[in-house]
């Protein structure tokens, strides 16, 4: 089973910062990877799949690079909308897994 | 526009059977490429995926859970079916079914969500 693991676990951010978020897997994954974002008592919404492709009517400042292992998700400016829990999910191999999540909190 | 939307009890006791469905609009589940999938989020924790199948009713399953679930599908109805047996107070969770549209698995759309207790 891949592990993935998301730092860092938490960060408080002041809005219009630049945040950038890890995600590394245990082994290589090419670029099957996706990020989600989650607000309290919602469900997930994709951000990012393929690792940098993003996902319909996603504002520009959110961006995804990465591949093999190391990830990253960037947000340019943080808005005060963005403020969530983020997660990353391989899909390279069975079992998909998910990362543990980073907690983006207003500063 | 797809939808999903998970239904089922909200509290069960240990060692009980959870079924849950899973009802969507928006795609068929006869032609792909399209999989759903389960996943769960106990409180205050992390994503957790569960069950998935596809169109041509391959279904995959998380090995640590695979001998107390299984997935199945009605494409008629629309709907896809989790059973998990053996419940525990672990497993008490928000339960999601999410979509995905093609063979690489990732998730476009989600269910609101099904939040289920574990407790006698």
């Amino acid at each position: 089973e891949i592990v993935m693991t998301q730092s860092p676990a938490a960060l408080s951010v002041s809005p219009g910062e630049r945040v950038t978020l890890s995600c590394r897997a245990s082994q290589t994954i090419s670029s099957k990877l996706a990020w989600y974002q989650q607000k309290p008592g919602q469900a997930p919404r994709v951000l990012i799949y393929g690792a940098s492709t993003r996902a319909a009517s996603l504002p520009a400042r959110f961006s995804g690079s990465g591949s093999g292992t190391e990830f990253t998700l960037t947000i340019s400016s943080l808005q005060s909308e963005d403020f969530a829990v983020y997660y990353c999910q391989q899909y390279d191999s069975w079992p998909m897994t998910f990362g543990q999540g980073t907690r983006v909190e207003i500063k | 526009q797809i939808t999903l939307k998970e239904s089922g009890p909200t509290l069960v006791k240990p060692t009980q059977t959870l079924t849950l469905t899973c009802t969507f609009s928006g795609f068929s589940l006869s032609t792909g490429p399209v999989a759903v999938a389960w996943i769960r989020q106990p409180p205050g924790r992390a994503l957790e995926w569960l069950a998935l199948i596809f169109w041509d009713d391959d279904e995959r399953y998380s090995p640590s859970l695979k001998s107390r679930l299984s997935i199945t599908k009605d494409a008629s109805k629309n709907q896809v079916v989790l059973t998990m047996t053996n419940m525990d107070p672990v497993d008490t969770a928000t339960y999601y079914c999410a979509h995905s549209g093609g063979l690489a698995v990732w998730f476009g759309s989600w269910g609101q969500g099904a939040l289920v207790a574990v407790s006698s």
